[in-house]
């Protein structure tokens, strides 16, 4: 079965500063990844996703993610916060049992902004 | 272009009640995905429906079904309810033939409490 695990259930930053929401999975098979963000009170938005191909993948919002399989990663990244950022973040993975794509998810991390 | 809808947006249930749950794809969607977001946890995968079958099934009881009807849109029941099924249960839809390749958009969700 895939799993994904999310380092740190809260992430504080000061607005400027960088941001680093770490992500790690297992699968038995090679992994399609995701992020999404999740706003209070909102559904989840895709931020970005690795399929296949080049392993840093650029999102949206400035965000980017980099694909690190020895390492078995997905971790995020933003060179600069904005107030703008703070929200919920999630880590998936794509099951790919019968063709379908139930997503796995991680328990999540709350990104904190600091004036 | 109108996204994905959940209707209701709120729901309280007494415990051993039955409920239902709706949603209405992105257009252009044919495949429609349930989970369940439990307070402070990330989304656990319930089902997906496509062609109106059901596709794939996470690792939840039969007292969680399904339907998909013509036009796409989906509906969740959930029989003889507990405690444990309050959450924010969140509709996802995608296209079918894309599998992780296409992107899977979310509803706001219905919050569902059992009392």
């Amino acid at each position: 079965a895939q799993s994904v695990t999310q380092l740190g259930s809260h992430v504080s930053v000061s607005e400027g500063a960088l941001v680093l929401l770490r992500c790690n999975y297992s699968s038995s098979v090679p992994p399609y990844l995701f992020w999404y963000v999740q706003y209070p009170n909102q559904g989840l938005q895709l931020l970005l996703k690795y399929t296949t191909g080049a392993t840093l993948v650029k999102g949206i919002n400035g965000f980017e993610a980099e694909f690190k399989k020895s390492e078995t990663s997905f971790h995020l990244t933003k060179p600069s916060a904005h107030m703008s950022d703070a929200a919920e973040y999630f880590c998936a993975v794509s099951d790919l049992k019968g063709g379908a794509d139930g997503l796995t998810f991680g328990k999540g991390t709350h990104l904190i902004i600091q004036p | 272009d109108a996204g994905v809808t959940q209707s209701p947006t709120h729901l309280i249930k007494t415990r051993g009640q039955q409920v239902t749950l709706r949603c209405s794809p992105k257009s252009g969607h044919d495949t429609v995905s349930w989970y369940q977001q439990a307070l402070g946890q990330g989304p656990q995968f319930i089902f997906q429906y496509y062609e109106e079958e059901e596709r794939q099934r996470g690792n939840f009881p039969d007292r969680f079904s399904g339907h998909q009807f013509p036009n796409y849109s989906s509906e969740l029941n959930v029989n003889a309810l507990l405690l444990g099924d309050s959450a924010l249960y969140l509709c996802a839809s995608s296209l079918g033939g894309q599998g992780p390749l296409g992107e899977q958009y979310f509803g706001p969700g219905t919050r569902l409490t059992v009392t």
